[in-house]
């Protein structure tokens, strides 16, 4: 089984649709897991930090399902600026590795 | 607000010559981090380095990589014998976990590598 693993997409959504990115881990002693955009050939940059109660950040809702290893990000209202690259990223215990799925690319057309 | 600088954006070598890569850190963060992602591929952890020294390195590091933080501010990778697989780009990342969970890492602007 892969460490991270995400929908393999490319999702293609119309403008204001919520969209649910899925994520399973394979460590169970993970602790940290986050959500990050990459634009294209751009440099990962963080969106949102995990924790096991959810959160929710304006449009973007986070969730964490540790004893099914799953992580959910949805966004709601999508906007094309929206449109990018979505990695799910887990700590790799027991040091301060990070490890990261394969991405899932979202376009939200206009 | 502070961020992970990296030199040179774009970096073109032979193949077989060496290249140094570098990066300047978040100044108060403690660990540090270079990943790679081949173009259309997913982001690789490299190596981790605390405390001055190696924690972590992963399969792809073998001996043709090194890391140095040869003063307080600069963080940097070596190849030394560029192949053309080495072709990437090349991202530093730098983390201050103050052992608590979620502590997030961040990245720099990256350094795309092209070996010909």
């Amino acid at each position: 089984r892969k460490e991270v693993e995400q929908d393999p997409g490319p999702f293609n959504v119309p403008e204001g649709a919520t969209v649910a990115f899925n994520c399973t881990y394979s460590n169970s002693a993970s602790q940290s897991f986050f959500w990050y955009r990459q634009d294209c050939r751009k440099e990962p940059k963080l969106l949102m930090s995990v924790y096991s109660s959810g959160n929710e950040d304006g449009r973007f809702t986070a969730q964490l399902n540790k004893a099914s290893q799953y992580v959910s990000l949805l966004i709601r209202d999508s906007q094309p600026s929206d449109s990018a690259t979505y990695l799910c990223v887990v700590n790799k215990p027991p040091g301060q590795n990070f490890v990261f799925g394969p991405g899932t690319r979202l376009s939200v057309l206009p | 607000e502070p961020e992970v600088t990296q030199t040179p954006s774009h970096q073109v070598t032979q193949m077989g010559q060496e290249v140094i890569l570098r990066c300047v850190p978040i100044s108060n963060h403690l660990y540090f981090y270079w990943y790679r992602q081949i173009l259309g591929q997913k982001v690789e952890f490299l190596v981790s380095f605390y405390n001055n020294e190696i924690s972590e390195k992963s399969e792809i590091f073998d001996d043709q990589f090194s890391v140095e933080r040869p003063d307080g501010s600069n963080f940097t990778l070596k190849i030394r014998s560029t192949k053309l697989e080495d072709s990437a780009m090349y991202f530093c990342a730098s983390s201050d976990p103050l052992d608590r969970p979620n502590t997030e890492a961040f990245f720099g602007q990256g350094t795309r590598l092209t070996v010909v």
